[in-house]
């Protein structure tokens, strides 16, 4: 079967560097997304990886090991409006719903001044 | 603007009642998706339709239907033979279907069941 796994919750510092971990496992790959959503509230798109490699969008970057079934986003220069959870999520490969997103159970990012 | 709008924010429900949430887009996309999502689990795909006049079921569609007579429109009804409803319900949509399209959200709809 195919599964994501995220950290449930992580610790940072206003102003600090902080990565978020995602592993997956599946027969084949199709590219990672990355959300963000503040608690309530809808999950917004951050990035999209198909390829190896780290892709950068002002403070925030997004890393892709295809070979390690393995992709983390990396937060610099944290502010309190960070605080939210990432969401991690990849297109199945096989079976019912073919293509459609598995989603990771996300990870609670708080930020303490 | 374009978007996605979901109605209304918070549903309260009796018992053996069914209810309707409304999504709608003027994104212009092919493919809506309907998610639920509980404390400490990831989305859960509930049904998805890639094209006007056809949907197909997710990973958790018992309990639950949906049309799409309309491009712009994916109204979700919980039956009364959804054994948990309480949830925050999704509506999200992409241009195409296939999982490789960002999807784009709308607000949600926490329902919960009296």
């Amino acid at each position: 079967g195919q599964n994501i796994d995220q950290p449930t919750e992580m610790t940072a510092t206003e102003g600090a560097i902080v990565q978020i971990n995602c592993t997956y496992q599946t027969s084949g790959f199709n590219g990672l997304f990355w959300y963000q959503q503040h608690a309530g509230e809808a999950p917004t798109f951050l990035s999209y990886n198909v390829l190896d490699g780290l892709e950068e969008k002002g403070r925030f970057s997004s890393f892709l090991s295809r070979s390690k079934g393995y992709s983390y986003l990396l937060l610099k220069e944290l502010q309190m409006k960070d605080s939210a959870s990432y969401l991690c999520a990849a297109p199945r490969t096989s079976g019912d719903s073919n293509y459609q997103l598995i989603w990771g159970a996300g990870t609670k990012l708080i930020i303490k001044p | 603007d374009g978007g996605i709008t979901q109605s209304p924010k918070y549903l309260f429900r009796k018992e053996g009642q069914n209810v309707t949430l409304s999504c709608e887009q003027n994104l212009n996309h092919d493919a809506m998706y309907w998610y639920r999502q509980d404390p400490g689990q990831g989305l859960r795909l509930i049904y998805y339709s890639q094209i006007v006049n056809d949907f197909q079921k997710g990973d958790i569609a018992e309990g639950y239907s949906v049309s799409r007579e309309k491009k712009e429109s994916f109204p979700l009804t919980v039956t009364s033979a959804q054994k948990n409803p309480t949830a925050f319900y999704l509506c999200a949509s992409s241009l195409t279907s296939g999982g490789l399209d960002t999807q784009y959200f709308g607000p949600g709809t926490r329902l919960t069941v009296l």
